[in-house]
């Protein structure tokens, strides 16, 4: 079983839709959870960063982190053709108190945004 | 300021071959990382560099691959011999805090690696 799970999609909206990302994750220890988003032949791109559980927002963008049933969500506003990239869940583990910086990721959603 | 930049972008080598990627921090960081991509998977953690130390190596697959970052700059992967499994995307981050906790890694655009 992977550590963490995410839908590759594809994912096809229309201009202006909500969209709702998602990964779910089996490991307790992940305490920093991130949205990373990637677009083609381009390294990935860190989007928001959330700690613990709880929401966070940023312009059309926000996270929520649900600890206790092991998910985490990205929702986009208003949608645009620009969002039309592919996006990775990553997570980040707490052991004994310290704060490891190896990343696990999902494996990705693949988001088009069409006009 | 310069991003986290890798070398080369793309490389096709025959199986059996050895091959040996590069990767530019971010001036200043001291933190690097190693990850690659196989194709319909997820991006997998390979190592992690504080200056020319190895912190974590847990993720290397196997004693083919060989990381190094002498004098805590540049860092290189090579692989040796290539087998048809290293196919992927290389990617390298670097940070600049402790590593954990909020630190936030940059990443390359990757190196794609197709081994014949």
């Amino acid at each position: 079983q992977k550590e963490v799970e995410q839908d590759p999609g594809p994912l096809s909206v229309p201009e202006g839709a909500i969209v709702s990302l998602n990964c779910t994750y089996s490991n307790s220890a992940f305490q920093y959870f991130m949205w990373y988003r990637q677009y083609s032949r381009k390294g990935p791109e860190l989007l928001m960063y959330t700690y613990s559980s709880g929401n966070k927002e940023d312009g059309r963008f926000t996270a929520q982190v649900d600890k206790s049933s092991k998910y985490i969500s990205l929702f986009i506003r208003d949608s645009q053709p620009s969002d039309s990239a592919t996006y990775l869940c990553a997570m980040r583990p707490v052991f004994g108190g310290t704060s490891y910086g190896k990343l696990t990721f999902g494996q990705g959603t693949i988001l088009t945004v069409h006009p | 300021e310069a991003g986290v930049t890798q070398f080369p972008s793309h490389s096709v080598i025959e199986k059996g071959q050895t091959v040996t990627l590069r990767c530019d921090p971010i001036s200043g960081h001291d933190n690097l990382y190693w990850y690659r991509r196989v194709m319909g998977k997820e991006i997998k953690f390979l190592l992690h560099f504080v200056k020319e130390s190895k912190q974590d190596e847990s993720g290397m697959p196997n004693n083919r691959f060989l990381a190094e970052r002498t004098g805590g700059t540049y860092s290189t992967l090579k692989v040796q011999p290539a087998e048809l499994e290293d196919s992927g995307v290389y990617f390298c981050a670097s940070s600049q805090d402790k590593g954990g906790g909020t630190d936030t890694q940059y990443f390359g655009p990757g190196t794609r690696l197709t081994v014949l």
